[in-house]
C-alpha cells in the first residue's frame, strides 16, 4: 500500500481554470504537507496542518486554498490557474514531534498550466 | 532560507563508497540533521538522520563531526540506481516552524560504471 498518494499525478489545463489536488496518508500520522518544486528543482514549503489545523502558511498567493476534512487528508485548490503555477506539488506526511520529524512524501503531481 | 550548505555536485564510480558533505555552522544544539534524496523527479526519500552521535541503517550511514557544525552521508557502494540529487537538511525548532524543512539545492550524485 502507498504510504502517501496523491491524485492526478498528471494535471493539464488552461489559465483562468480551477483545479484541484488531493492527497492521501495511511501512516496514522498527524501532519500534512503540501510543497512546491519548480522549473529550477527548488522545493519549498507551501502549507502544513496538524490535526486538520493550518500551522504553517508560507508567503503563497490566497488562490492557493488547503482544506484538511480529516487527518488523512489533506487537499490542494487552485483558483484562477496561472501560468507560473506550472510546477510539481508534492504531499508529505509526517507524526508531530518536537524531536525527531521525519516527513514521507508522495510521487508528485505535475502540473502544467497552457 | 536553507541553512545548509553542499557541493552542487559530485561523481562516484559505481561500487565504491560515495561521501556526500554538508555544512551546517548554524545548526541548534537540539535540532536533528536529515537527508533525503531525489530520484529524476520522484518524490523526496527518506535517507537517515541524526542529532548527535553517527548513525547507521540499511541505506546509508551519517557522520556528524563533533561541533556538529557538518556532516558527511555515505552510501557504502554506490550502485546506479543512487544517482540522484541528495537533500542535507536542517529544520527551525522556533514554534509550529519545527515542521519547517527547508531544502537547498541539494547535490547531485552521479553514479559511474
Amino acid at each position: 500500500d502507498t504510504a502517501v498518494s496523491q491524485t492526478p499525478k498528471y494535471l493539464v489545463t488552461q489559465m483562468g481554470n480551477d483545479k484541484s489536488i488531493k492527497c492521501e496518508q495511511n501512516l496514522g500520522h498527524d501532519t500534512m504537507y503540501w510543497y512546491k518544486q519548480d522549473s529550477k528543482k527548488f522545493l519549498k514549503i507551501m502549507f502544513s496542518y496538524n490535526n486538520k489545523e493550518l500551522i504553517i502558511n508560507e508567503t503563497v498567493p490566497n488562490r492557493f486554498s488547503p482544506k484538511s476534512p480529516d487527518k488523512a487528508h489533506l487537499n490542494l485548490h487552485i483558483n484562477s490557474l496561472e501560468l507560473g503555477d506550472s510546477a510539481v506539488y508534492f504531499c508529505a506526511s509526517s507524526h508531530s514531534d518536537m524531536g525527531e520529524n521525519i516527513q514521507y512524501f508522495g510521487a508528485g503531481t505535475r502540473l502544467s498550466v497552457l | 532560507d536553507a541553512k545548509t550548505t553542499q557541493p552542487p555536485s559530485m561523481d562516484c564510480a559505481e561500487g565504491r563508497a560515495a561521501n556526500l558533505p554538508c555544512n551546517h555552522s548554524t545548526i541548534s544544539g537540539n535540532e536533528y540533521v536529515y537527508w533525503y534524496r531525489q530520484i529524476h523527479s520522484q518524490g523526496p526519500q527518506y535517507i537517515i538522520h541524526g542529532l548527535k552521535n553517527n548513525e547507521t541503517n540499511e541505506m546509508a550511514s551519517l557522520i556528524i563531526t563533533e561541533d556538529r557544525k557538518s556532516s558527511t552521508l555515505i552510501l557504502p557502494h554506490a550502485t546506479l540506481r543512487d544517482t540522484a540529487v541528495y537533500y542535507c537538511i536542517v529544520r527551525d525548532h522556533d514554534g509550529w516552524n519545527f515542521n519547517k524543512f527547508y531544502f537547498g539545492s541539494g547535490t547531485k550524485l552521479n553514479v559511474k560504471p
